[in-house]
């Protein structure tokens, strides 16, 4: 079974451009979650989808970042503006949610490194 | 959601069995423990999960006792692969994501 696929690996870009990660989640899986993970600390949640709708981005911000899921597959977030205090790794993460023996435990990609000067 | 306390790091050898304790002492009726492992330069992986008593996998053990204010994560002989970061995570499962912490970093040597 192939896991969440994230691209870019890496990325660097100045402040006050713009960037763009892509995520595909494993194949069924209709929740698609995107973290935001600052070095030394744990991963902080940005935004859930449920199918293509939102279920919870009230950590995201909304001034500056932005996310889609279109037909409830893939997925892009997008920083416009960057700041430096966006420096960190992006990761998306899946999970069945319904059904099955553990439908919420998330499968994570492997993120992308975002690195603003 | 219940907030989650557990050691900052934790030192250990090859072979030795590594228990890790979280404090959750406003935990729910309804909230399920959920630990995950993390390595560097990947995403968190998911270890193990349960409600009360024990639960054991081919991976860990996870220990919560009668009154789920604490839990203990087990891991049998421990090896140097099994350095990470491992994260305790309280709350019921359902539509909105669990909170993760800053986690306990645990450190195997030779």
């Amino acid at each position: 079974e192939a896991g969440v696929a994230q691209s870019p690996r890496y990325k660097i870009i100045e402040k006050r451009q713009s960037v763009a990660f892509w995520c595909n989640p494993i194949s069924g899986h209709a929740t698609l979650y995107w973290y935001q993970q600052i070095l030394g600390q744990g991963p902080k949640l940005l935004i859930q989808f449920q199918n293509n709708g939102v279920v919870d981005d009230s950590q995201l911000p909304k001034d500056r970042f932005s996310a889609e899921r279109l037909k409830g597959v893939d997925s892009t977030l997008k920083i416009q503006p960057a700041k430096l205090e966006d420096s960190a790794v992006y990761l998306c993460a899946s999970s069945l949610g319904t059904g099955g023996d553990a439908p919420y435990e998330q499968y994570f990609g492997p993120g992308t490194r975002l690195t603003v000067t | 959601l219940a907030k989650t306390t557990q050691p900052i790091s934790m030192d250990s050898y090859e072979g030795q069995e590594v228990n890790i304790t979280c404090s959750h002492n406003n935990i729910a009726t309804n909230d399920y423990i959920t630990w995950y492992q993390q390595f560097p330069s990947q995403g968190p992986r998911f270890i193990i999960q349960g409600y009360k008593t024990k639960v054991t996998n081919e991976v860990a053990s996870l220990f919560i006792p009668a009154d789920r204010k604490s839990s203990t994560l087990s891991l049998p002989r421990v090896s140097l692969s099994d350095t990470a970061v491992y994260y305790c995570l309280v709350g019921r499962e359902g539509r909105r994501a669990l909170t993760f912490g800053s986690g306990t970093r645990l450190q195997v040597q030779p």
